[in-house]
């Protein structure tokens, strides 16, 4: 079974701190992973997408890198504000036709 | 990216009930797809609306509790029937535009059966 893990499932750090969430997946063969976040309650808000053939990704404080033959992902967060405090999820493609494959979430706490 | 309007964001039903929730994307896609996503869980696929033809269903989940409909390329609801306490989710719809490129997501629909 096609499986993705994010560990820890919640994290709670200092204002400014740099942090790396991680996302780990069964299969090294994928076609695309996509990093979401997620307000209480809201729905998801796109951050990042990766395809099989790259390396990393970046926007802004975030940058997101993918390493198929270990089968992991890291979502990178620089300087860290209280405005990042939500849940991050990863979300895996494994073939082009495939549905996405979901981790379960890390919840991040930024304190001031 | 495509922007994607979800209606009600939150509301209270009695058990028994239904409830209909709308999704409007501000482009034309070829597919619409919606998730539940149970107190403390990642999201689960319900079901894949295409125009024109039935929704297909993903394993545990059934047309007659969660009917969809998909009247055009923009629109699509989808129907929580008969609710339990159980139903108590939020839920979500996406588009991906191509299929298999990045999804987004409209803001969720917040749900609580009492």
């Amino acid at each position: 079974k096609q499986e993705v893990t994010q560990i820890p499932a919640a994290l709670s750090v200092p204002e400014g701190e740099n942090l790396v969430l991680n996302c780990s997946f069964t299969d090294s063969a994928i076609y695309n992973l996509q990093w979401f976040r997620q307000d209480p309650g809201k729905g998801l808000t796109s951050l990042l997408l990766i395809q099989s053939s790259q390396r990393e990704q970046t926007s802004g404080r975030l940058n997101a890198s993918l390493d198929k033959s270990s089968g992991r992902s890291t979502l990178y967060i620089a300087a860290s504000q209280p405005g990042d405090s939500a849940t991050y999820l990863c979300a895996v493609r494994y073939n082009a036709g495939n549905m996405l494959t979901f981790g379960g979430g890390t919840r991040l706490m930024v304190k001031p | 990216s495509a922007v994607i309007s979800q209606k009600p964001s939150r509301d209270i039903c009695q058990r028994g009930t239904s409830l209909t929730i709308q999704c409007q994307v501000d482009s034309q896609v070829t597919m619409m797809f919606w998730y539940r996503q149970q107190p403390g869980q990642s999201l689960t696929l319900i079901a894949t609306a295409n125009q024109g033809s039935e929704a297909t269903y993903e394993s545990g989940f059934v047309i007659d509790k969660f009917p969809i409909s998909r009247p055009n390329l923009t629109f699509s609801t989808l129907t929580v029937s008969n609710m339990s306490p159980e139903d108590s989710s939020i839920y979500l719809c996406s588009v991906e535009e191509p299929w298999g490129t990045e999804a987004f997501f409209g803001q969720g629909t917040r749900l609580t059966v009492v």
